[in-house]
């Protein structure tokens, strides 16, 4: 079965500095990984995602993924991080039900950035 | 512009008052789903829908109705709220396959007293 774990519910960092989200998955089919992001009251909107076309994947914003099959993660890093990157993300991992396609979502990591 | 609307965006009720809130997006997709966010749980699947008509339980249906007459609408029906049904509600919806992106609504902040 499919799952998302996503390491620390909270990270701070300071602006400018590493951003790093930690994401490992589990899946017993080749996977299709995702990364969202929830700014304040609104809805998920999608950072970027890995279809297998290439390990390294690049999304909006600066954010970028890395898949590693040998470690089963897919953790998401920005090199320099800015006020406006202060949101909630959601590392989520499709799987195949009943000829439906579900999203199954880790349970979010609150980026902190402060000056 | 392609997007999913969601109404009400927040919205009040007691326990037993009968609610629908209503989903629409015009992107002409097939699947459309309803989840609910709850803080440390992520989003949870209440119901999706592969097409008009044809609907089925995501993890945490209990509590929950869905109907799918049209292709753009996917309303949730709580027929009776109670406060364990208090969350923030979201509906999505997608071309289905298992590499394509959800579209998500604004959410709908639903309290029962």
């Amino acid at each position: 079965a499919q799952s998302v774990t996503q390491l620390g519910s909270h990270v701070s960092v300071s602006e400018g500095a590493l951003v790093l989200l930690r994401c490992n998955y589990s899946s017993s089919v080749p996977p299709y990984l995702f990364w969202y992001v929830q700014y304040p009251n609104q809805g998920l909107q999608l950072l970027l995602k890995y279809t297998s076309a290439a390990t390294l994947v690049k999304g909006i914003n600066g954010f970028e993924a890395e898949f590693k099959k040998s470690e089963t993660s897919f953790h998401l890093t920005k090199p320099s991080a800015h006020m406006s990157d202060a949101a909630e993300y959601f590392c989520a991992v499709s799987a195949p039900v009943r000829g439906y396609n579900k999203l199954i979502f880790g349970a979010g990591t609150r980026l902190a950035v402060h000056p | 512009e392609a997007q999913v609307t969601q109404n009400p965006r927040y919205l009040i009720t007691v326990t037993g008052k009968k609610l629908t809130v209503t989903c629409s997006q015009n992107m002409n997709h097939e699947y459309m789903s309803w989840y609910r966010q709850d803080p440390g749980l992520g989003l949870r699947q209440i119901y999706y829908s592969m097409n008009v008509e044809v609907t089925d339980k995501g993890d945490v249906p209990e509590g929950y109705k869905v109907s799918r007459k049209e292709k753009r609408n996917f309303p949730l029906i709580l027929e009776s709220p109670s406060p364990n049904q208090t969350s923030l509600y979201f509906c999505a919806s997608s071309l289905g396959g298992a590499y394509n992106e959800q579209f998500f609504g604004p959410g709908t902040r639903l309290t029962v007293l």
